[in-house]
């Protein structure tokens, strides 16, 4: 069964300090894929990334990265400089290879409030 | 152009209304999802659809009847609703394989949402 944590329920951070939310996923596919959404007080889910499970390289997009360790099965992303613009709710997400299977399964999510 | 637009935006109805929730996407994504988003709960999946056909009806109560008139456009009607029922409901568009319609592997773009309130 496909299951994703975001252990981190809610967290609060200062203007320009960097943050680092958690992603611990379960599945028995060897072919996955993962996602990481951000949902702002608007409602849309805005897409960030997507990984598949045999691309570990880390990513970076400006003062976003993401760090990808199967080894821990672990897909966490990092905001560097963080900003009042990113306060929202991030979700992780799992997809696995087949079709049959649920298409995105989400973790309940991170709130993220920077604070000016 | 990555969007997928929703309409109306807001939707406040009586329990013996009936009313649809509209949704469009120009992206050339041939698989569409209907998702229903509670209060600080992650979304959870509705219906699935890929090339205009249903292929996931997650046990939803039969009130609520997903419609897909063409490869754009994915419609959700509403009848007899709970004030339960009263959530975001989101959209959401993909790629879909060509032969096999499957949407494994791919990103969802997402709509802004209706914040629909049943009364």
């Amino acid at each position: 069964a496909q299951k994703v944590t975001q252990a981190q329920t809610e967290i609060s951070v200062v203007e320009k300090e960097d943050v680092t939310l958690d992603c611990v996923y379960e599945t028995r596919d060897t072919t996955y894929y993962l996602f990481w959404y951000k949902q702002p007080p608007s409602g849309e889910l805005v897409f960030l990334i997507r990984r598949n499970s045999f691309d570990e390289q880390n990513e970076i997009s400006g003062r976003y990265s993401w760090n990808f360790q199967k080894s821990t099965s672990s897909f966490n992303f990092t905001i560097t400089a963080s900003q009042v613009v990113d306060s929202a709710v991030y979700f992780c997400a799992l997809s696995e290879s087949y079709s049959g299977n649920t298409p995105l399964v989400f973790g309940k999510g991170t709130r993220l409030s920077v604070i000016a | 152009d990555t969007e997928v637009t929703q309409t109306p935006k807001h939707l406040v109805m009586g329990m013996t209304n009936k009313k649809s929730l509209k949704c469009e996407q120009h992206m050339g994504h041939r698989a569409m999802y209907w998702y229903k988003q509670k209060a600080k709960k992650p979304p959870e999946l509705m219906f699935v659809y890929s090339y205009e056909k249903l292929s996931i009806n997650e046990s939803v109560p039969s009130r609520f009847s997903p419609e897909c008139p063409n490869s754009s456009l994915l419609n959700l009607h509403l009848h007899a609703l709970q004030p339960e029922d009263s959530a975001l409901y989101l959209c959401a568009s993909s790629q879909a394989a060509g032969t096999s319609g499957s949407w494994e592997g791919y990103e969802q773009y997402f709509g802004p949402g209706t914040r629909l309130t049943v009364t």
